[in-house]
């Protein structure tokens, strides 16, 4: 059963770069996305970015000035890196494997994320 | 802009059926995901694709999708439907994903 975790320091200072990893145990990377999606305190759930188990990634357009996310799959990893936190961006972080499909009978897409780490908070504070 | 409108708060008597509902652009032709979470933990899928549940998800909650507009129908709630549910999809230009707003559930 696949598991995910992740690490990180949590507490920045503002103008300072949020650098977390998500270790994934229990099978393997490839062929799959992995995605990381954060929540404000009190607040709900946004979408950082995804990547692709061959590098290919995909940023919230709210935050790709900022962010990178890329992936070892040598070590099973894949890391988030958000420059220049400011206050907004205290949360708890969650890394989690995204899955993609195309319904041929319907012509839908579809996608989920499951499973889930149990979320890292990383506070920002002068 | 894109976006997924889901209800603030809803609420149901205890054995009752609630339907959760998510509305966007995006979801005319896409299945979207939907999460229960409840405080303190991380969400947990709960639907996804054309009404499927992952193991151990109850068959009492079942999902359903027409045109701009889905939903998530719990069947006799139990006080552990207790939670806040989202649900997500890609957003109109198809390369991102979007969250709804969040619909807290309150059993009575």
């Amino acid at each position: 059963q696949v598991q995910l975790q992740e690490s990180g320091p949590g507490l920045l200072k503002p103008s300072e770069t949020l650098s977390l990893t998500c270790t994934v145990s229990g099978g393997s990377m490839y062929s799959y996305y992995w995605t990381w999606i954060r929540q404000p305190p009190g607040k709900g759930l946004e979408w950082i970015g995804d990547i692709y188990s061959s590098g290919s990634a995909n940023y919230n357009p709210s935050l790709k000035s900022r962010v990178t996310i890329s992936v070892d799959t040598s070590k099973n990893q894949f890391s988030l890196k958000l420059n220049s936190v400011t206050v907004a961006d205290t949360a708890v972080y969650y890394c989690a494997r995204h899955h993609k499909n195309h319904d041929i009978l319907t012509n839908y897409e579809a996608g989920w994320s499951d499973p889930w780490g149990q979320g890292t908070l990383v506070i920002v504070s002068s | 802009s894109s976006e997924l409108t889901q209800d603030p708060a809803v609420s149901v008597a205890l054995g009752q059926t609630v339907r959760i509902t998510c509305q966007g652009d995006s979801l005319r032709n896409y299945y979207p995901s939907w999460y229960r979470q409840k405080p303190g933990q991380a969400p947990v899928l709960v639907m996804y694709g054309k009404n499927k549940r992952p193991s151990g998800i109850p068959d009492r909650i079942s999902g359903s999708s027409s045109r701009k507009t889905a939903s998530l129908t719990i069947t006799g709630a139990q006080a552990e439907d207790e939670a806040d549910y989202y649900c997500n999809s890609r957003d109109n230009s198809g390369e991102h994903m979007i969250f709804g707003g969040g619909t807290k559930l309150t059993v009575l």
